[in-house]
């Protein structure tokens, strides 16, 4: 079975530049997540999506981040405009939430987007 | 107050002997979940072992076992005959049943394993 599938896997941009991350979940996971790693502040979750809906965004760090899940295989991350502090490597996740409140169920990671702002 | 902590930033290990990685959690949800990813230096995510607040044994895979002592809410890893293949990042994290469903994950720990 494909994982998560995240791309592009690297990219350089300029200063001010849009960048738009993509995600396509593991087939059948009904949520999806968006983390940030750096050094500085390690993993940090800035989004997470169940069933496309937007559940917690309070990680996003400013409104020059914005996440969509316009259906349930595929999810952006856009960056506009893009800074050097956003240089990082973005992880897409995803899980299946289960049903009564199960926790069991895994969250499966992509291979990330290292992300280079100049 | 921290969901999840990992108080060893780093650890070192003779090859072939055993090591535990310390994580704690602090939730009030009856119901969740305890997971460790293994990330290299290559960067990937790596799942390696599942326990729920309910299971009565600890969890198992391979040379992975899983510490739980739940009136302590601790739940370390311990890896049996270390391997130069397990130096990399741990990450502990948990997911509570009644909270959305969100993954709580700790600043990790940097395990080396000495030949």
């Amino acid at each position: 079975d494909a994982g998560v599938i995240q791309s592009p896997r690297h990219e350089v941009t300029e200063m001010g530049q849009e960048v738009t991350l993509r995600c396509k979940p593991i087939s059948g996971h009904n949520s999806l997540f968006w983390y940030r790693q750096t050094m500085m502040r390690g993993l940090e979750l800035l989004i997470y999506f169940n069933n496309n809906v937007p559940i917690d965004d309070s990680g996003m760090p400013e409104d020059r981040f914005s996440a969509k899940m316009p259906n349930a295989s595929f999810s952006t991350l856009k960056i506009q405009p893009s800074e050097p502090r956003d240089s990082a490597v973005y992880f897409c996740a995803s899980s299946n939430s289960g049903t009564g409140g199960y926790s069991g169920n895994t969250i499966y990671f992509g291979e990330g987007s290292w992300l280079t702002v100049v | 107050a921290q969901k999840i902590t990992q108080t060893q930033p780093g650890m070192f290990v003779q090859e072939k002997e055993a090591v535990t990685l310390d994580c704690t959690y602090d939730t009030s949800d009856p119901s969740y979940g305890l997971f460790w990813y293994k990330q290299p230096s290559s960067g990937e995510m790596i799942f390696l072992i599942y326990q729920g607040s309910y299971d009565q044994q600890n969890a198992t895979e391979g040379r992975y076992s899983l510490n739980f002592q739940k009136a302590r809410k601790s739940a370390n890893l311990v890896i049996s005959a270390s391997q130069l293949g397990d130096s990399a990042m741990y990450f502990c994290a948990m997911r509570e049943a009644n909270t959305g469903n969100q993954f709580y994950f700790g600043t990790g720990t940097s395990l080396t394993v000495i030949p």
